[in-house]
């Protein structure tokens, strides 16, 4: 079956630093890969996403792309913000059959001022 | 355009009882699906709705159970509570279409807590 691994945390980082969160998937064919966000109390939130091979996801200065011979959408910021603390979740969508999301474990980033 | 609403934020249940969550998904939108989060499993994935019909269907007991309605408009509900059903329950809407893009947006969920 499908299968999203997430790198553990919490990460905690110091204002300004780089970010990666690194995510592996298993899936048949070809899915879309999502990276969602969860800030404390709140829903989810779509942060990017990349529906094909070597797509590249973008949005608020994090960027993933889609690496299908690593199975692979590691997450990246060049420059974390307090404001960036919450707790990410990586997420593929299969392109046939059962379009439920599959969902990491989460992984919680703390930046610090 | 309005989000994904879902109603109560908060329940607070005994065990026996059951529980109703709604969810008004983003207008036009056509699937509805829901999913139970816990600090044990994680996000897990219920079932999903699309034009009134059961789509999809994820690997919990039969105590819980959804319907559309034809403004699509979704509720969960989950029969003789047990202890271990207390979590945040999320709805997401997407357009539902076959292919393409099923890019899903979530409410701010249902915290369920049963005593």
């Amino acid at each position: 079956g499908n299968s999203v691994t997430q790198m553990e945390g919490p990460v905690t980082l110091s204002e300004e630093a780089f970010l990666t969160i690194n995510c592996t998937y298993t899936a048949t064919g070809y899915p879309s890969l999502f990276w969602y966000v969860q800030y404390p109390g709140e829903g989810l939130q779509l942060l990017l996403k990349a529906t094909k091979a070597d797509d590249k996801g973008s949005n608020k200065g994090f960027e993933a792309t889609y690496r299908k011979e690593t199975t692979s959408f590691h997450l990246e910021k060049g420059s974390v913000q307090v404001s960036d603390s919450a707790v990410y979740f990586c997420a593929l969508s299969a392109d046939t059959g059962r379009r439920a999301l599959t969902f990491g474990s989460g992984t919680r980033l703390q930046v610090q001022p | 355009k309005a989000g994904v609403t879902q109603t109560p934020r908060y329940l607070i249940k005994t065990r026996g009882q059951q529980v109703t969550l709604s969810c008004s998904p983003i207008s036009g939108h056509r699937s509805v699906s829901w999913y139970q989060q816990t600090p044990g499993q994680g996000l897990q994935f219920l079932f999903e709705y699309f034009s009134e019909t059961q789509r999809n269907k994820g690997n919990f007991p039969g105590r819980f159970s959804g319907r559309q309605f034809s403004n699509s408009r979704s509720e969960m509900n989950v029969s003789t509570l047990e202890l271990g059903d207390s979590a945040l329950y999320l709805c997401a809407s997407s357009l539902g279409r076959d292919r393409g893009n099923t890019e899903a947006f979530f409410g701010q969920g249902t915290r369920l807590t049963v005593v």
